[in-house]
This record gives structure tokens, C-alpha cells and sequence, in this order.
């Protein structure tokens, strides 16, 4: 069993619509990533969370500790949101990174 | 752009040559990470640094990887004797943080691609 799991794997959208995307992980961590990854490799963190919820822009991102389970959610949804969202975990002492498989956003005008 | 660069962008070679890939991190920033995905799968840990010593190796990095970052700036990962197995993106990451914690993101670099063929 993955110590991160992410679903759904695929997602498919209309422009305007809102988003979730779950991601649930079974490890103690020191911190939960948002990872955004566009056709061609580049990755860009969103948000890192340690409790509670962030919001930038149209992204909104929780965490419960308790149930290790993180939420990232996108409002009225845009063509521009299309990209893979990865979930990834923060592990003790060296912050390495454990990923999820991502899930594979598309947003249709 | 993250700051964090990574050369080359591309690698085609034949199986049985090295390779040797290079991250130039963001200037303070002292820890440093490898992470390779392959097709569909989400990035797995290769290898970490704090500042030039290397701290923690996965049981993914075979004898036939190497990596270094002498003076705690550049990494470079070299793999030797190259299997069409290796093909995968190698992403390079970086953040600052104490001896016993980071409390800042990483940020990662636009990665290697490497085409065994």
C-alpha cells in the first residue's frame, strides 16, 4: 500500500465548476505539499500545510491531522487549472518528500 | 522559473554509457534533493544533501549512481552503465533549513529527461 494515496486519478471538468481533489497518507509527517505539474516536467509547490487551511487566489487547500487526509480545491474552474495535482508528504529528519501519483486535471472550456 | 536549474533539459544516450546530470540549487539555500519519476507515477526520493554531506540515500539509487555536491552549492548525479530502466525525468529540489528541520518549500528544478535507448 503507498503511504500516499490520491484520488480520483483522472478528472475531468467544465470550465466553471468546482474541484476536489483528496489525498490520504498513513506516515507521520512534518508538513503536506500541493504540487502543481504542467505537460513538459515543471513542478511548482502551491501550498505546504502543517494544520488547518490555506486559500490563494481560486486554490483552497485543507488538512485534518487527526484523519491524515488533506483536501485541495479549485473554484470556477478554468482551462488554465489543466495539469496534474500532486499530493506529497513531509517525512522526519530530512523533509524528504513522499509523493502520491497525482491526479491528471482537465478543464474544458 | 524557481530559481532552481537543472542541465541538460534533455538526454538521449545508448544503453551501457554514463550520463551525468547537474542542479545548480538556489544560492542559500543548504539542503538539496533528487527525485526521478517515470511515465504516469509521481516522483520517488533518490538522495538528499545538507550542504555537501549526502545524508540519506534510497535503496533506488543502485551501485551504478552516484551523486555529489562538493562545496555545498552544484550537485551533480552520475549513473553509470546505463539500462533502459533509468529512463525517467530527474527532478532536483531545493530549500533551506536548519540541522533539524526546514520550515520553508522546496522548490525544484525543470528537471533532466533521460531517454535510454
Amino acid at each position: 500500500k503507498n503511504e500516499v494515496e490520491q484520488s480520483p486519478q483522472n478528472l475531468t471538468a467544465q470550465e466553471g465548476e468546482f474541484i476536489t481533489i483528496n489525498c490520504s497518507y498513513s506516515v507521520g509527517i512534518s508538513a503536506l505539499h500541493w504540487l502543481q505539474q504542467h505537460p513538459g516536467g515543471g513542478i511548482v509547490s502551491l501550498f505546504m500545510l502543517s494544520s488547518g487551511k490555506k486559500k490563494h487566489g481560486r486554490l483552497i487547500a485543507t488538512i485534518n491531522i487527526q484523519e491524515k487526509h488533506s483536501s485541495l480545491h479549485i473554484t470556477a474552474s478554468h482551462p488554465r487549472d489543466s495539469a496534474v495535482y500532486i499530493c506529497a508528504v513531509r517525512k522526519r529528519p530530512t523533509d524528504k518528500l513522499i509523493f502520491g501519483t497525482g491526479t491528471r486535471l482537465q478543464v474544458f472550456p | 522559473d524557481t530559481g532552481v536549474s537543472q542541465n541538460p533539459r534533455h538526454k538521449i544516450t545508448k544503453r551501457g554509457q554514463n550520463v551525468t546530470f547537474r542542479c545548480d540549487p538556489i544560492s542559500e539555500h543548504n539542503r538539496l534533493y533528487w527525485y526521478r519519476q517515470t511515465l504516469g507515477q509521481g516522483p520517488e526520493f533518490l538522495t538528499y544533501f545538507q550542504n555537501e554531506a549526502q545524508l540519506e540515500k534510497s535503496r533506488l539509487l543502485s551501485d551504478r549512481f552516484s551523486a555529489e555536491r562538493p562545496k555545498g552549492s552544484f550537485s551533480t548525479l552520475e549513473i553509470q552503465r546505463t539500462e533502459q530502466g533509468d529512463s525517467a525525468m530527474y527532478l532536483c529540489a531545493s530549500t533551506r533549513g536548519s540541522e533539524v528541520w526546514s520550515t520553508d518549500t522546496q522548490y525544484f528544478g525543470p528537471g533532466t529527461r533521460l531517454t535510454v535507448l
